[in-house]
């Protein structure tokens, strides 16, 4: 079955400056790629996704990126506020299931 | 209405009791999902429906026992937990029209669970 990791684990970053999140993912037939955002104690809540027909995505602040032949995808979001501090989890979705990485804790400090 | 909602929020539960988590939305979505959140881990998948049908069971433990009364209702029926099932039990929904992951999932707020 699919296997996604992801890194960093852990992310600290001053307000202001980028953060970038990598995830790789195994099975080639995986072809939807959400990234969900989960604050302490709230719901998973998506903020940006990308199928496997597109290279690039952006929203405002977050983009993601694609690279199929490599089966890796990344999250970037740009001049970070502290309001941005929570786990976000990368996902692939194959076979109808939805298989999320391991998350990172992302930081920013004021 | 673009929210799932899930009933109770906390639920304390002894190993002997028979209780049941329930999830709504009303959204029009044929597709709703269970998930279990242990602390700082990811969701992990349960059950998925599809037009109120069971479509995937990921070996799940028949302890706990998931129901769709009707397109909008999951409930997931629990007997005889053990400790280590404490967690955060979270219902999702999402379209279920061009496959069941395929499309965006929307959770809910999720049920923390705890089992003594």
């Amino acid at each position: 079955g699919e296997n996604v990791e992801q890194h960093p684990s852990t992310l600290s970053v001053q307000e202001g400056d980028s953060a970038v999140i990598k995830c790789t993912y195994s099975d080639s037939a995986s072809n939807y790629f959400p990234w969900y955002k989960q604050e302490l104690g709230k719901r998973p809540q998506l903020i940006i996704d990308i199928r496997s027909n597109v290279g690039e995505k952006k929203d405002q602040r977050i983009a993601v990126t694609l690279n199929k032949t490599a089966k890796h995808f990344s999250l970037h979001i740009t001049e970070t506020q502290p309001e941005d501090s929570a786990v976000y989890f990368c996902a692939a979705v194959n076979t109808d299931k939805l298989i999320f990485g391991t998350g990172t804790r992302l930081q920013v400090f004021p | 209405d673009t929210e799932v909602t899930q009933t109770p929020k906390h639920l304390v539960m002894g190993m002997t009791n028979k209780k049941s988590l329930k999830c709504e939305q009303h959204m029009g979505h044929r597709a709703m999902y269970w998930y279990k959140q242990k602390a700082k881990k990811p969701p992990e998948l349960m059950f998925v429906y599809s037009y109120e049908k069971l479509s995937i069971n990921e070996s799940v433990p028949s302890r706990f026992s998931p129901e769709c009364p009707n397109s909008s209702l999951l409930n997931l029926h629990l007997h005889a937990l053990q400790p280590e099932d404490s967690a955060l039990y979270l219902c999702a929904s999402s379209q279920g029209i061009a496959g069941v992951s395929t499309d965006t999932q929307y959770f809910g707020p999720g049920t923390r669970l705890t089992v003594l």
